[in-house]
């Protein structure tokens, strides 16, 4: 069935530089992708919605210089996270609707830590 | 292995209850979540449970945990067409981690 990868599924990084990570959707094709992070303990918070060959929608309080999103392909979305922080170490995880929209695929999630 | 499990569909009438049930073989949950996607949009939280919790209402949504037979259901009370959309069932695991459901839609008759 159909498969959304995320890469990488953990990193560790210092104050200030910059992380990007990968969502891809395998064997098959997808306009838009969801971005989400999770805190400790918390639930999964919708932070943007990448759209192929558009601009990223962002939810509101989620600042989108800061949290850089490239639809680079109908396969490939990436969400950059620079300058990172302390505080922007959570659980990022990405999902892609199916191809009837009745089904939503999501990736494994990508732990950041920012020391 | 860990696995979240929903039906794919449900319809229901105007007026009448939505019971949308999910069930889940991991034991080491903490939260279990209820998300709304609705058309095109992304997922929104609607509602969680905390693992030793049985239930917990909130206006017109009932959630109900049977712990011992990992069964989750959601009640929507008084179902209108704005309910109408998928809804997800998730947990998480004690390592944080998050497995979703693949989601039921919901469809709402006049």
């Amino acid at each position: 069935g159909a498969v959304v990868s995320q890469h990488p599924s953990w990193v560790i990084c210092k104050s200030g530089t910059s992380v990007k990570i990968e969502c891809r959707s395998l064997d098959f094709q997808a306009t838009t992708m969801f971005w989400y992070r999770q805190f400790p303990k918390q639930s999964l918070m919708l932070m943007a919605t990448s759209n192929e060959g558009s601009k990223a929608t962002y939810e509101q309080g989620v600042e989108k210089d800061k949290f850089l999103i490239n639809h680079a392909s109908l396969t490939l979305s990436t969400l950059t996270v620079t300058s990172a922080h302390p505080e922007d170490s959570s659980f990022y995880i990405c999902s892609a609707p199916g191809q009837s929209e009745e089904t939503q695929y999501f990736g494994p999630g990508t732990r950041l830590l920012v020391l | 292995g860990e696995d979240v499990e929903q039906s794919l569909f449900l319809s229901v009438r105007e007026g009448d209850s939505s019971v949308i049930n999910c069930t889940y073989t991991d034991s080491s949950s903490t939260y279990l979540y209820w998300y709304k996607q609705e058309p095109g949009a992304g997922l929104q939280l609607l509602t969680y449970i905390f693992s030793n919790m049985d239930m917990k209402q909130d206006q017109r949504l009932t959630v109900l945990l049977n712990k011992k037979d990992k069964h989750l259901s959601l009640r929507i009370a008084d179902t209108q067409t704005g309910d109408s959309a998928i809804y997800f069932c998730a947990e998480t695991l004690w390592d944080d981690k998050i497995i979703f459901g693949k989601g039921t839609r919901l469809h709402i008759l006049p």
